[in-house]
């Protein structure tokens, strides 16, 4: 079975804040993705990364930042949480040019007040 | 420029057949997703296509066309279970993976 684990599933953190979402996959996937979905807004892409190291913003990356430093950990960063970051935040894995399946994790819900 | 459109919302009935569509406009174009999302719970997999035609899965078939840039989901034999939201997604060639709104589809009894 796939896991990507997504480390907390309700955060509720304050406005000024730094906030890490951490997703961890056990697949050697290549490739990681975070979104956030809103409702009548869908998913969202905010970064996504191809290797260790790499990353490339998304459609709305202002607001956050992402790092990889190992193959299996991808991060999300907002530096200083802001109410319009209240989301729930998914984090997904591909296997890189030959994958055909994108794996999902439970997602994250961020509440920030 | 890169965009995914779908219905907002549809309605249907338990037994019944329903179709989703799906329209893209994307430059460098790989593949196209269809994802199942019930409420507060993640997306879950239904289907990849990446040739023109259509992929039959059970009571689920997703049929793409390149040339049109048009996607549909077929859902048969409808129950209720099936009332969630349908995502079509693209797969881009520099592997970016980009979703439509989403459609919430009611199952009436």
């Amino acid at each position: 079975d796939v896991k990507v684990t997504q480390s907390s599933r309700y955060l509720v953190k304050r406005t000024g804040e730094k906030v890490f979402l951490e997703c961890v996959q056990d697949m050697d996937h290549e490739n990681m993705f975070w979104y956030r979905q809103d409702p009548g807004l869908g998913l969202r892409l905010i970064y996504f990364s191809y290797d260790v190291k790499m990353k490339e913003k998304g459609d709305i990356p202002e607001g956050y930042s992402v790092s990889r430093e190992k193959k299996e950990r991808f991060s999300l960063i907002l530096e200083s949480a802001s109410t319009n970051q209240t989301s729930m935040y998914l984090c997904a894995i591909k296997q890189g040019a030959s994958g055909n399946t994108i794996y999902f994790g439970e997602g994250s819900w961020l509440t920030v007040v | 420029g890169q965009n995914i459109d779908q219905p907002t919302e549809m309605t249907a009935t338990e037994g019944a057949i329903v179709q989703i569509n799906c329209t893209y406009q994307t430059s460098g174009f790989n593949g196209l997703f269809w994802y199942q999302q019930h409420a507060g719970e993640a997306p879950t997999f239904l289907s990849y296509n990446v040739l023109d035609g259509l992929e039959e899965k059970g009571r689920f078939s997703s049929f793409l066309s390149r040339s049109k840039g048009y996607s549909y989901l077929l859902l048969k034999e409808l129950q209720m279970k099936d009332s969630a939201s349908y995502l079509c997604a693209g797969l881009l060639r520099d592997d970016k993976i980009i979703f439509g709104k989403g459609t919430r589809l009611h199952i009436l009894p």
